[in-house]
């Protein structure tokens, strides 16, 4: 089944220490999201990828990178993790010819901070 | 300022009852509107959608009614069955925009035996 997928679905990590999150997808999709979701908060868009171009959020903190490698992976790095990092990270997709309305999501990656 | 919003945390139903889920939203630029539902440890998966010139879309026991003149959504959910209790997330779309969705904070569904 064509789907989106995370790894890993949860995630320790140390306060500063870089972390990396994967999302793969077998939609072929052009157009891959990362989300934010704090506990009982709306997702919240970090930044997406059209293609390879690379779209950020105007409020998504610079702590925050990622990288398109090829269209099916896309990752998430956090360069210096804080305690407010701690999240549900939502990896999620659309469009085989641009944006379209509907996206799918993966599982998530539940990071956590020590 | 949230710009999706969905006023009730939660909403507890008896099975085979009619579950009623709103949303409002402020900004009349949005185009295109879904409904989104999420069972715990899994990622939203997509349910239901309605283009900002609809007023109605129908999907088997899933119906999304959309009010622009009150910028309000609901989804009705008939009959409800156990299956169905989790969170649903209202998102809107800004028309012509890069697909970005605004997320309402979700409601939490319990339908009981």
């Amino acid at each position: 089944d064509a789907m989106v997928i995370q790894n890993p679905r949860y995630q320790v990590t140390q306060f500063g220490k870089p972390v990396t999150l994967s999302c793969s997808q077998t939609l072929n999709h052009n157009v891959m999201y990362w989300y934010q979701q704090k506990s009982s908060q709306a997702p919240k868009l970090l930044f997406h990828y059209y293609d390879k171009d690379f779209n950020n959020e105007a409020d998504t903190p610079d702590n925050f990178q990622s990288r398109r490698p090829n269209t099916s992976f896309c990752f998430l790095d956090i360069r210096s993790p804080g305690l407010g990092d701690a999240a549900m990270y939502l990896c999620a997709t659309s469009g085989r010819s641009g944006y379209q309305e509907t996206q799918y999501f993966g599982p998530g990656t539940r990071l956590l901070v020590l | 300022d949230q710009q999706v919003k969905q006023n009730s945390p939660s909403l507890s139903v008896q099975e085979g009852r009619i579950s009623i889920l709103n949303c409002d939203y402020t900004n009349s630029m949005f185009d295109y509107f879904l409904w989104y539902k999420k069972y715990p440890a899994e990622g939203p998966t997509f349910l239901i959608s309605i283009s900002s010139i609809k007023d109605k879309n129908e999907d088997g026991r899933f119906t999304v009614f959309l009010n622009k003149s009150a910028k309000h959504l609901s989804l009705h959910i008939v009959p409800s069955q156990p299956g169905d209790s989790a969170v649903y997330f209202c998102a809107a779309r800004y028309s012509g925009n890069t697909g970005k969705l605004i997320f309402g904070q979700g409601t939490t569904l319990q339908v009981k035996p």
